[in-house]
């Protein structure tokens, strides 16, 4: 089964710092999803890469896809205090046809203001 | 935009009680997936279902059920509940024939076996 490993586990930064997150997985990707959650709440869908070298961004946050090392980054620019939470990696096999996702350990990120 | 619906949000059972929870997709989302999440762990798969038929099996214990109706909403029912069982439950949702159709999640309903 794939596994996707999440590095850092947990990140504390000082608002308007850069910062990286990284989701490694054991096996080839063929898609990986990035969610934001916040304590005891809802996935809240982030983007979604499905090509080697895709690369994404939504207003301060950046994904990028490297299928050779099996590896997504998520970055963050100029953090805010609002950026707070867990940050989820997902990958669906690609023998699923229904793109249940398998996810990682995630990484909890606070950001002081 | 609509986005998808669960409830209860919270549910306090005792041990050995029912439980079902309701979940109801995004509109023109054909496919509905169940999550557990338990205290500081990552959703784990449990079943899903595309148009109305099971599509996916993944740990959902023996004494859980779920289905999915005509109208597209699902239910989750848990028998013989256990302490074990008290965890996040998420409903998420997509359009399977799209392939750039992400899970959309609910928002969970938090139960607690006492």
């Amino acid at each position: 089964s794939q596994e996707l490993e999440q590095s850092p586990q947990s990140l504390i930064v000082q608002e308007g710092k850069n910062l990286t997150i990284n989701c490694t997985s054991s096996k080839t990707l063929y898609g990986l999803y990035w969610y934001k959650q916040k304590y005891g709440e809802g996935l809240i869908f982030l983007m979604m890469l499905q090509k080697g070298g895709e690369e994404k961004s939504h207003e301060k946050i950046t994904a990028k896809l490297d299928e050779k090392k099996q590896q997504s980054s998520l970055h963050i620019t100029a953090s805010q205090p609002s950026h707070a939470g867990i940050y989820l990696c997902g990958a669906a096999p690609p023998e699923s046809s229904n793109y249940k996702l398998t996810f990682g350990k995630g990484t909890l990120l606070t950001v002081n203001p | 935009a609509a986005g998808v619906i669960q409830s209860p949000r919270h549910l306090i059972k005792e041990k050995r009680e029912t439980a079902t929870l309701k979940c109801y997709p995004i509109p023109r989302h054909d496919t509905v997936y169940w999550y557990q999440q338990g205290p500081g762990q990552d959703p784990q798969f449990l079943i899903s279902f595309y148009e109305k038929m099971q599509s996916d099996k993944g740990s959902i214990p023996d004494r859980f059920s779920a289905q999915q109706f005509s109208d597209y909403h699902s239910e989750l029912n848990m028998s013989s509940l256990e302490l074990g069982d008290s965890a996040l439950y998420f409903c998420a949702s997509s359009r399977q024939r799209a392939r750039n159709s992400p899970l959309h999640f609910g928002n969970g309903t938090r139960l607690t076996v006492t």
